[in-house]
Parts: structure tokens; sequence; C-alpha cells
């Protein structure tokens, strides 16, 4: 699998766009680019993942870059709530989730 | 609800001793993900089985051991436990390869 670089952590105040950046310059071409996130120790919660176009859902955009060696996570209206540690993950299909340090995001008032 | 069930919950046990974690993965998913957090690090992956078979593994210590069974649920053991294995353990389902489902997790304390 890929190894991806993500910024330790980040701020966001309440209400604004959290854009949560990911490099993962050695991606090859069948792997996918995943995001999950962790609320303190609850199970990891599934977001958003793609191949190479952008993606949106209720959650979430993912922009990938054309070259695919980096993307951004979207969360277009930070709550409180989204206040977690969050992975980016590249991996192939049907291969294990390696999961690295993480961006740990903090939403303020 | 995630619908990947893991039980029990919260475990407590001594030093030396066996316990075994299950986890029921959504319905229709083949895969199963076993994942350990402890404090100071983060998710390791253990083990992965497909249908029944192993598939994948990881940092897994030789003290543990897991099992798919024919209706899929799966059982993590862990045997001879130490202290340093106290942590979160995760499971986690998924169909083909696509979307991976996190169960609640067990939380293990050894004393």
């Amino acid at each position: 699998d890929a190894k991806t670089t993500q910024p330790p952590s980040m701020d966001c105040a309440e209400g604004r766009a959290a854009n949560l950046p990911c490099n993962h310059s050695t991606i090859s071409g069948n792997e996918y680019v995943y995001w999950y996130r962790q609320i303190h120790s609850q199970g990891p919660q599934y977001i958003i993942h793609g191949l190479k176009n952008n993606e949106t859902n209720e959650m979430a955009s993912l922009i990938i870059t054309e070259d695919r060696k980096s993307s951004t996570l979207i969360l277009p209206h930070a709550t409180l709530r989204d206040t977690a540690v969050y992975y980016c993950i590249v991996t192939g299909t049907a291969s294990k989730l390696t999961f690295g340090t993480g961006t740990r995001l903090q939403v303020t008032l | 609800d995630s619908g990947v069930t893991q039980t029990p919950k919260h475990l407590i046990t001594a030093t030396g001793q066996r316990v075994t974690l299950r986890c029921s993965p959504r319905s229709g998913d083949l895969s199963v993900y076993w994942y350990q957090q402890s404090l100071d690090q983060g998710l390791q992956f253990l083990i992965q089985y497909y249908n029944g078979e192993e598939r994948a593994k990881g940092n897994i210590l030789e003290r543990f051991s897991a099992q798919q069974f024919p209706d899929l649920h799966s059982e993590l053991n862990l045997s001879s436990l130490e202290l340093g294995d106290s942590a979160l353990y995760f499971c986690a389902s998924s169909v083909g390869g696509v979307g991976y489902t996190f169960g609640s997790g067990t939380r293990l304390t050894v004393v």
C-alpha cells in the first residue's frame, strides 16, 4: 500500500469548511484513496473514497489531483461533532486498511 | 449501529489468562479484519479472513489467533495475556474490499 502524509493537527471554526490535505505520491493506478475518521475511542467511521474522479456524498467531498499524488477531504460546514482524527488511506481492492497517524481536527466555536 | 457487532464491549482479566473476542460482520460481508489500538499507538492491523480462510496477516503475536466460522462470524483469541495487551480491539467487515465498516470495539484491560 502506498504511504500517505497528513498534517498532525488542524483547527477549524464551526460553520466553516474544513480542508484536510493528504499526500500519496507513490499511489498505484489501481489503488483507491479512502478517508476515515475516529471520534474519541469509537470505531473508525467511513467517510468517502475515490479512485480518480472527485467524489461527494452527504458527509464530505473528496478532491483528487489529476496526477493522483494528493487529495483533499472537504467538510463543507464543520460542526463540533466533526472533531476527530481523520485518516487518509491508500489501498488496493480487497486489501487491508493501513492506518497512519492521521490529522487531528479540532473544530472550535 | 454500523451493522458490525462486537462482543463483549468491555473485558477485564488478569495476566496469564485467555480471552475470546467475537465479531459478527455486516450481513453479506465475507471479509473480516481485526485491528488493535493501544493507548499510545494507532490502529494496527492484525489479521484478515475471507469466507473462512485466512487472507492476510499483520503484526499479530503468536499468542493471538483468529478464525472465521461458516456463518462468517469471527473470533479473536488472546492467550497468556500481558499488561501490554490492554487495548481496544476493532473488527471490520467488507463485502468485496470496497467499503470497510467497523464495529464499536472491545476494550480489553489486563490487570
